[in-house]
C-alpha cells in the first residue's frame, strides 16, 4: 500500500490528452513539492516533473503538472506512442521523514 | 553530464549480505544528498535510504533500517549500501539517484536458496 495514491492504469488515444492524478495527505503533498518521474519498459526512471509543475530541460511542454491542496496531477497533450510508460509520483513527507511514492500509473497509447 | 552507476548486485541467499556501490561523475559528488531507491519485481518504487553530501546525516525506511547501512566515499565519488539479514522481499533493482532528480540504471539484488 503506497503513501501516495494513483490510479494503477490511464489510457488514450493518439493526440489525445491524459491527466494522471496523484494524491496524499497533509504531511507530504500538503506540504511539499512533488516530482513525476516517467519509467519506459526496462529502464530506470526518469525526472518529467519536479517542484509540482517544472520540467527539466529536454523534457516536452506537452507534459505539465498542477497541485491542488493534497492532490496533484500530471497532464500529457498530444499523446504519442512513445509516452506508453508507468508514471510516479512522489514527495518528502514529514511523518515518515523521508520521500514516498505513489503506485504507478501503467499509461496505455491505444 | 551526470553519471550515475550501481555494481555489486547478484544472488544471495536468505540472511546473506551484500555491498552495492554507485560511481558518480559529472557532478561535485560531495555537495549533494543521495539516495538508493529499490523496486521489486512488477511492482513500485520505494525509497530505501538517504545520505547528507557530508556523511553526517543518513535517512533509512522502516523496512530496512537496522539490517542495511549507507555510506559515501566522497574522495572517490561512490555511494555504497551494505545490505545484511537479506529477506526475499528484498529482491529488487536498487537504484542510486542524486537527489530524486538523476539516476542511475540499477543492479539487480536477487534473495534466494
Amino acid at each position: 500500500q503506497s503513501v501516495l495514491t494513483q490510479p494503477p492504469s490511464a489510457s488514450g488515444t493518439p493526440g489525445q490528452r491524459v491527466t494522471i492524478s496523484c494524491s496524499g495527505s497533509s504531511s507530504n503533498i500538503g506540504k511539499n513539492s512533488v516530482n513525476w518521474y516517467q519509467q519506459l519498459p526496462g529502464t530506470a526512471p526518469k525526472l518529467l516533473i519536479y517542484s509540482n509543475y517544472q520540467r527539466p530541460s529536454g523534457v516536452p511542454d506537452r507534459f505539465s503538472g498542477s497541485k491542488s491542496g493534497t492532490s496533484v496531477s500530471l497532464a500529457i497533450s498530444g499523446l504519442q506512442s512513445e509516452d506508453e510508460a508507468d508514471y510516479y509520483c512522489a514527495a518528502w513527507d514529514d511523518s515518515l521523514d523521508g520521500p514516498v511514492f505513489g503506485g504507478g500509473t501503467k499509461l496505455t497509447v491505444l | 553530464d551526470v553519471q550515475l552507476v550501481e555494481s555489486g548486485g547478484g544472488l544471495v541467499q536468505p540472511g546473506g549480505s551484500l555491498k552495492l556501490s554507485c560511481a558518480a561523475s559529472g557532478f561535485t559528488f560531495s555537495s549533494y544528498t543521495m539516495q538508493w531507491v529499490r523496486q521489486a519485481p512488477g511492482k513500485g518504487l520505494e525509497f530505501v535510504s538517504a545520505i547528507s553530501g557530508n556523511g553526517d546525516d543518513t535517512y533509512y525506511a522502516n523496512s530496512v533500517r537496522g539490517r542495511f547501512t549507507i555510506s559515501r566515499d566522497n574522495s572517490k565519488n561512490t555511494l555504497y549500501l551494505q545490505m545484511g539479514s537479506l529477506r526475499a522481499e528484498d529482491m529488487a533493482i536498487y537504484y542510486c539517484a542524486r537527489e530524486l532528480r538523476d539516476w542511475g540504471q540499477g543492479t539487480l539484488v536477487t534473495v534466494s536458496s
